[in-house]
């Protein structure tokens, strides 16, 4: 399954509302898709998984939604530490895929 | 807390072979698959193979297939890639990664937490 992120790139100030797609080429069996959060020199980390559930210790400003084909993370009031590279993956069908990446930068 | 830590990159000729650990700490390690997923410089992630908790499953991505072999040991707590015949595009930092959530009993997984990453160079 191809994942493709859009926008590649999103400049937004603090505060503002960032919305990031994530589009599959086929159906994502049981809604098996997440989310992580790279920054600069740093391991990536999950924020949400199955389309929607966030792990303990992720805010509630990071949530996502979706199912079949098209995904959606939103970031409800863009915090300056979440200024960094978002990609989705698909983990419904081997082999497991990653979307190109978002890079949500400082307006 | 769970610690993933890999250890065995370094600057090797394409052709040639190398091999990764990554150590794992802090959790019930043979009741997780886990997962190896690269990053080459500057560029996205590709999860590369997986492995479920008692080895009885494995994958490999289609780059990879064939030349990389991903093993076990649950005794050691460790997790291992073998890679053979390395290309100058296998270049890139090695993530190991551990099944997130609770125990699945597959490969069809989010990762949770994931190492800091050991750099594999292929050069001439």
């Amino acid at each position: 399954i191809v994942l493709t992120q859009s926008p590649g790139a999103l400049s937004l100030s603090p505060g503002e509302r960032a919305t990031l797609s994530c589009r599959a080429s086929q159906s994502v069996s049981s809604r098996y898709l997440a989310w992580y959060q790279q920054k600069p020199g740093q391991a990536p980390r999950v924020l949400i998984y199955e389309a929607s559930s966030r792990p303990t210790g992720i805010p509630d400003r990071f949530s996502g939604s979706g199912s079949g084909t098209d995904f959606t993370l939103t970031i409800s009031k863009l915090e300056p530490e979440d200024f960094a590279v978002y990609y989705c993956q698909q983990y419904g069908s081997s082999p497991l895929t990653f979307g190109g990446g978002t890079k949500v930068e400082i307006k | 807390e769970v610690q993933l830590v890999e250890s065995g990159g370094g600057l090797v000729h394409p052709g040639r072979s190398l091999r990764l650990s990554c150590a794992a700490s802090g959790f019930k390690f043979d009741d997780y698959a886990m997962h190896w997923v690269r990053q080459g410089p500057g560029k996205g992630l590709e999860w590369v193979s997986g492995i479920t908790w008692n080895g009885g499953n494995i994958g490999y991505a289609d780059s990879v297939k064939g030349r990389f072999t991903i093993s076990r040991d649950n005794a050691k707590n460790s997790l291992f890639l073998q890679m053979h015949n390395l290309r100058i595009e296998d270049t890139a930092f090695y993530y190991c990664a551990k099944e997130g959530g609770y125990p699945s009993g597959t490969r069809h997984n989010w990762f949770d937490p994931w190492g800091q990453g050991t750099l594999v160079t292929v050069s001439s």
